[in-house]
């Protein structure tokens, strides 16, 4: 069974400073990872693609990717309570043209 | 804007009484896919179309069933809604990226439909 794992949370964090989300993947072979973003009875926005090893930047968002380790992060500078969502870490498995979505994390930015 | 529509956003029905779902696209994506999500899960694939074919999940109930008469839309047809069909039901697109110039796995959701079963 592949499965992609992230901590439910709440992750609460100070407005400005640091969030960091986490996800686990147990598929070896998988090639592309993704974060999306979901608000409260709102359908998910991708916010982040990464196919290769180490880091990417976009904005104030940053994803990390360590294969070796199965291991796919998001980190959010300066956070903002804007910023207060589930976020979804999905992987593409396999041959197929379909995605894996964990469960989510929710993070809540404090004011 | 390309995008990905879907209609209706609320939809109330009864037990039993059968409803379809739709989803357009005008962003010219060659795989549609639908998912269930229900509070506090992880979006639930029930199938996905690559072109005209169709994918179907092992554990996707039959009353569920799907048609795809075009590239730019996508049905989602429940037979005899139950009352654990009520979710939110996302329909979602990829295909091929120029940034990349190959297929790119990126999915785009539509807004949603919610469903209540009464």
């Amino acid at each position: 069974q592949k499965e992609v794992e992230q901590n439910s949370g709440p992750l609460s964090v100070p407005e400005g400073a640091i969030a960091s989300l986490n996800c686990t993947y147990s598929d070896r072979v998988s090639q592309s990872f993704f974060w999306y973003r979901q608000y409260s009875g709102k359908s998910p926005e991708l916010i982040m693609s990464i196919y290769s090893n180490g880091d990417k930047e976009d904005g104030r968002f940053t994803a990390q990717l360590n294969k070796a380790s199965q291991y796919v992060s998001l980190l959010i500078r300066d956070s903002q309570p804007s910023d207060s969502a589930t976020y979804l870490c999905a992987v593409k498995v396999g041959r197929d043209d379909k995605i894996i979505f964990g469960k989510g994390t929710r993070l809540h930015i404090l004011p | 804007d390309a995008m990905v529509i879907q209609n209706p956003r609320y939809q109330v029905t009864q037990f039993g009484k059968p409803v379809t779902l739709s989803c357009s696209q005008t962003l010219n994506h060659n795989v549609m896919y639908w998912y269930q999500q229900k509070s506090s899960q992880a979006p639930k694939l029930l199938f996905h179309y690559y072109d005209k074919d169709f994918n179907n999940e092992a554990d996707t109930p039959d009353n569920f069933q799907s048609r795809r008469p075009n590239t730019s839309f996508c049905f989602l047809d429940i037979r005899s809604p139950g009352l654990g069909d009520a979710a939110m039901y996302l329909c979602a697109t990829s295909g091929h990226s120029l940034d990349r110039g190959k297929f790119a796995y990126e999915q785009y959701f539509g807004p949603g439909t919610r469903l209540t079963v009464t």
